[in-house]
C-alpha cells in the first residue's frame, strides 16, 4: 500500500473560511496531484507538481492554490470556502509523469461546506 | 473530444460468480490504459496497466484485455469475493506530451451480495 496521507479526512466547515488540505508523501516522488471527485463523476485534475517549487493549474479550473516547498509535502489551501468547493479532493504522487507510472493515492479529504 | 466511457455504471453480482466490466475510449493517441479499484471512502489503487502492444494481463482474479484497433478494454473479475465491492475506474493516458495527460472513466460500481 502506498504511503501517501492526507488530512483531515472529513471536514465541515462554514462558508468563508480559510481551510488547508494536507498531504504527504514517504517515497521520494517528485511529480504530486490533487484530484477532485465528486459522486458518479470522473476524477479532474486541479494542480500538480513537478518538483519543489514547481506548481500548475490542472484541466479543472478551482480557486485553491497549492504550494511545493518540501518534495514530501503538497498542501492546497481555499481562502475562503463556499458551498461550490463541497467535494472529495484526492491526493496522489508518481515516480515519473502521470502518463508513465501509476499513481498513489491517499485515501482522501472529504469536504463539506455550510 | 478524448473520452472514456465506462458500462456498466453499476453491477450487483453473487459472490463465487464472475464478471466482465467494460471501458470504450476515444483517447488519440494513445499510451495506456490502467484500471484502478476505489474503495468506498478510499483513494484508487493500481490493479493493471497495458500499453498498445499488450492485449491481457493478470493479477490475480483480475485480467484485463485491451483491443487498440476497437479502442476497448474489459475487466474480468473471476470467482468474487465480498472485498471485491468497488468502483473500478478505467483511465487511459495519450503520448501527446511528455507529462502523458490522463483521462478517466466515471467508475463501474460492483458490489458483491454473500
Amino acid at each position: 500500500e502506498a504511503d501517501i496521507y492526507q488530512t483531515p479526512r472529513y471536514l465541515v466547515i462554514g462558508t468563508g473560511k480559510k481551510i488547508t488540505l494536507e498531504c504527504s508523501q514517504t517515497m521520494g516522488h517528485d511529480k504530486m496531484y490533487w484530484y477532485q471527485q465528486d459522486p458518479g463523476m470522473e476524477l479532474h485534475l486541479i494542480h500538480y507538481s513537478y518538483g519543489v517549487n514547481s506548481t500548475e493549474k490542472g484541466d479543472l479550473s478551482s480557486e485553491s492554490t497549492v504550494s511545493r516547498i518540501r518534495t514530501e509535502h503538497f498542501p492546497l489551501t481555499l481562502e475562503s470556502a463556499r458551498p461550490s468547493h463541497t467535494s472529495q479532493y484526492l491526493c496522489a504522487s508518481s515516480e515519473r509523469g502521470q502518463g508513465g507510472s501509476p499513481l498513489h493515492f491517499g485515501n482522501g479529504t472529504r469536504l463539506t461546506v455550510t | 473530444k478524448n473520452q472514456v466511457e465506462q458500462s456498466p455504471q453499476s453491477l450487483i453480482i453473487l459472490e463465487g460468480k464472475n464478471c466482465t466490466l467494460q471501458c470504450n475510449y476515444t483517447v488519440s493517441p494513445f499510451s495506456n490504459l490502467r484500471w484502478y479499484k476505489q474503495d468506498t471512502g478510499r483513494g484508487p489503487v493500481s490493479l493493471t496497466i497495458m500499453t498498445f502492444s499488450e492485449n491481457t494481463k493478470s493479477n490475480g482474479r483480475y485480467t484485463a484485455t485491451l483491443d487498440a484497433d476497437t479502442k476497448q478494454s474489459s475487466l474480468h473479475i473471476t470467482a468474487s469475493q465480498l472485498s471485491d465491492s468497488a468502483s473500478y475506474i478505467c483511465v487511459v493516458s495519450d503520448r501527446g506530451s511528455t507529462l502523458g495527460r490522463l483521462y478517466f472513466g466515471r467508475g463501474t460500481q460492483l458490489t458483491v451480495w454473500p
